[in-house]
């Protein structure tokens, strides 16, 4: 079946200091990718949404100039947190749609970011 | 606006026990409904899914029923294994969205040799 491959999975950075996430589709082209977050006992929550040589659409209450994603290539796709904080201490975790496919998403296995 | 509630867990179950994981939404039309279920260190995977009312999907022994008079999703397996240990996920895809998907929080099974 289809690959997505996220790295890190585990993040500890210090305030203050920025952190990028990547998602890749490895046996697939994707031009769809979405972000999603999960606080602990919440639901995943959609963050953004990527299209492929365009600007992401974000999700009202996500600050676009604290959440910087890059969706450059139909494999690869960055979130970059920007001067992170302890309130962004989060799962993240990526999804990307097959080019031409149908519902389908294929998951990452989640990037957990902890803020000190 | 859509929203996805499903039974908190953690759930815990003795090998070859019956499981149910309930799930019910809120959306506007007909949407699309899933189950994810994730296994330690590994990504979401698509367990299961129903496209309109009175559906079934099925995978790996698991059923749900799309339920449009109870706006409800519910998983079953008759006799789960240890190897079913995981978080499983209850989505809604709305109608004409571009595939992006609702989640409920996730209910993390245990199953006990």
């Amino acid at each position: 079946g289809a690959v997505v491959s996220q790295h890190p999975s585990r993040v500890i950075c210090k305030s203050g200091t920025s952190v990028k996430i990547e998602c890749r589709s490895l046996d697939f082209q994707a031009t769809t990718m979405f972000w999603y977050r999960q606080f602990p006992k919440q639901s995943l929550m959609l963050m953004a949404t990527s299209n492929e040589g365009s600007k992401a659409t974000y999700e009202q209450g996500v600050e676009k100039d604290k959440f910087l994603i890059n969706h450059a290539s139909l494999t690869l796709s960055t979130l970059t947190v920007t001067s992170a904080h302890p309130e962004d201490s989060s799962f993240y975790i990526c999804s990307a749609r097959r080019a031409g496919g149908n519902e389908k998403l294929f998951f990452g296995s989640g990037t957990q970011l902890s803020v000190l | 606006g859509d929203s996805v509630t499903q039974m908190e867990g953690p759930v815990t179950l003795s090998e070859e026990a019956f499981l149910t994981i309930n799930c019910t939404y809120t959306a506007t039309g007909y949407p699309s409904l899933f189950w994810y279920v994730q296994y330690p260190g590994e990504g979401l995977q698509l367990l299961l899914k129903a496209t309109k009312a009175d559906d079934k999907g099925s995978n790996k022994g698991f059923e749900a029923t799309y339920r449009k008079e109870t706006t409800s999703f519910h998983l079953e397996k008759g006799s789960v294994q240890v190897s079913d240990s995981a978080v499983y996920f209850c989505a809604l895809n709305p109608r004409g969205s571009q595939g992006n998907l609702i989640f409920g929080k996730g209910t993390k099974l245990s199953v006990k040799p």
